[in-house]
């Protein structure tokens, strides 16, 4: 158990709905990350939280936006939905933000879009 | 800019024969390089990390992988394989000054064993 806690496991919606995904991260760690695994495109980086401040930002669509709240969870939504955001979206947290710390991941939230 | 090449897609072995899973980096710093292994419906896991100490790194289940700069290679290797060692295993660059929350993946080889 990574101490990663993702919900909900799946879901399931229709194209043009919006949707959240959340995250609890390990505890203590301060930095949350976003990644969108699909079939096609591999594992993708969307965007790293540090202590609450946007740290990085990577292949994130402008229909998705996230957040860090002050107790370090995370929310990640995802609006006007398409068929092609169908993908297993995981979070990941790390101790510190600096590139040695390894990522520790939930098991992921699976999305559907119908 | 960093990047990292996994060369194999897809690798089956028989049970008890050795794994060899082939990585090349490419960096303009001293990398950090990391392997995480994925098992079906599961998250990434942590399998063992390189940060400019040893330069053979050993992890968890039996895993080990050798940093060769000369080679820009950190490929993994396991002595003998076991059917839970059927995954898909991601090799790992830190992305020093990048886009890419810190760490760079490879696009995955799958590992199948064979009883």
């Amino acid at each position: 158990d990574s101490g990663v806690t993702q919900t909900p496991k799946h879901l399931i919606t229709a194209t043009g709905q919006r949707v959240t995904l959340r995250c609890s991260p390990r505890s203590g760690d301060l930095s949350v990350y976003w990644y969108q695994q699909s079939l096609d495109q591999g594992l993708q980086f969307l965007i790293q939280y540090y202590n609450g401040e946007e740290r990085a930002k990577g292949n994130i669509l402008e229909r998705f936006s996230a957040q860090q709240f002050p107790d370090l969870h995370s929310e990640l939504n995802l609006s006007s939905l398409e068929l092609g955001d169908s993908a297993l979206y995981f979070c990941a947290s790390s101790g510190g933000g600096h590139q040695n710390s390894p990522l520790h991941f939930g098991n992921g939230t699976r999305l559907t879009v119908t | 800019a960093q990047s990292v090449t996994q060369l194999d897609s897809h690798v089956s072995v028989s049970e008890g024969t050795p794994v060899l899973l082939r990585c090349n980096y490419s960096s303009s710093y001293s990398p950090s390089l990391f392997w995480y292994v994925q098992h079906p419906n599961k998250g990434l896991q942590l399998l063992l990390k390189y940060t400019s100490a040893a330069t053979l790194v050993k992890g968890i289940n039996g895993f080990e992988a050798e940093f060769k700069k000369s080679e820009t290679s950190f490929h993994l290797t396991k002595p003998s394989a076991h059917m839970s060692d059927a995954a898909e295993y991601f090799c790992v660059v830190s992305d020093y000054g990048g886009s890419q929350g810190n760490l760079i993946f490879g696009k995955g080889t799958k590992l199948s064993v064979k009883p």
